[in-house]
């Protein structure tokens, strides 16, 4: 049972365009929720989170929105660059329970110059 | 200052074996949590630790163990490996490992099972 999915396996932008990555969960129960970004060979690297309380949330080129009635987030990155070219991956967890984070399969985004 | 570092980098064992893998968290982090990553999919929650009592156990065989020592670095056990252990192995490091914290990962360890 997939509580987190990622439908776009991959995703190519022109450079200097908006990506838009997107996620969608099933567990009403997750509050927070993060988006990571992964090269090969290397560890995820956080990106930016939001709490369920907001329903957006900025860091300069990254911007998460977050829609609790569709279960639905979204990675918005203005102006893609090539270095954004990598897997990126959404996240949650809930406040109770286990304290861990559960993963989308993740996106690949290619941002061609 | 140092982030997440875990070792070795990669590894080769074959069926049968046992394998130990370490993490050092980011200094003054007091939880670790373990994850494994196959290829083509997220990473998956094993273990999660916070002075160096278990606070969560993902869905994993009792093949799978691990241990958080004084010092807030921890192990990965994994016996009688199957084929199917193959894997990116991340380690990811929290301040109190409490669920509204951002976790910080490491490179992790690559895994081969022969």
């Amino acid at each position: 049972d997939q509580q987190v999915k990622q439908n776009s396996p991959s995703l190519s932008v022109q450079e200097g365009r908006i990506s838009i990555l997107n996620c969608d969960y099933t567990n009403s129960m997750f509050d927070y929720f993060l988006w990571y970004k992964k090269y090969p060979a290397e560890g995820p690297t956080f990106l930016i989170s939001i709490s369920s309380i907001k329903d957006k949330n900025e860091d300069g080129r990254f911007t998460v929105f977050l829609n609790k009635s569709a279960k639905h987030l979204s990675l918005h990155i203005v102006p893609s660059q090539p270095g954004d070219s990598a897997v990126y991956f959404c996240a949650a967890s809930a406040n109770s329970g286990t304290y861990k984070y559960i993963f989308g399969t993740g996106t690949r985004l290619k941002v061609l110059a | 200052d140092a982030g997440v570092t875990q070792s070795p980098t990669h590894l080769i064992k074959t069926r049968g074996q046992h394998v130990t893998l370490r993490c050092s968290p980011i200094s003054g982090h007091k939880s670790v949590s373990w994850y494994q990553q196959v290829l083509g999919q997220g990473p998956q929650f094993i273990f999660q630790y916070y002075e160096k009592e278990e606070r969560g156990r993902g869905n994993f065989p009792d093949r799978f163990s691990a241990r958080q020592f004084p010092n807030y670095s921890s192990e990965l056990n994994v016996n009688a490996l199957l084929l199917g252990d193959s894997a990116l192995y991340l380690c990811a490091s929290s301040l109190e490992g409490t669920p509204q914290e951002t976790q910080y990962f490491g490179p992790g360890t690559r895994l081969l099972v022969l």
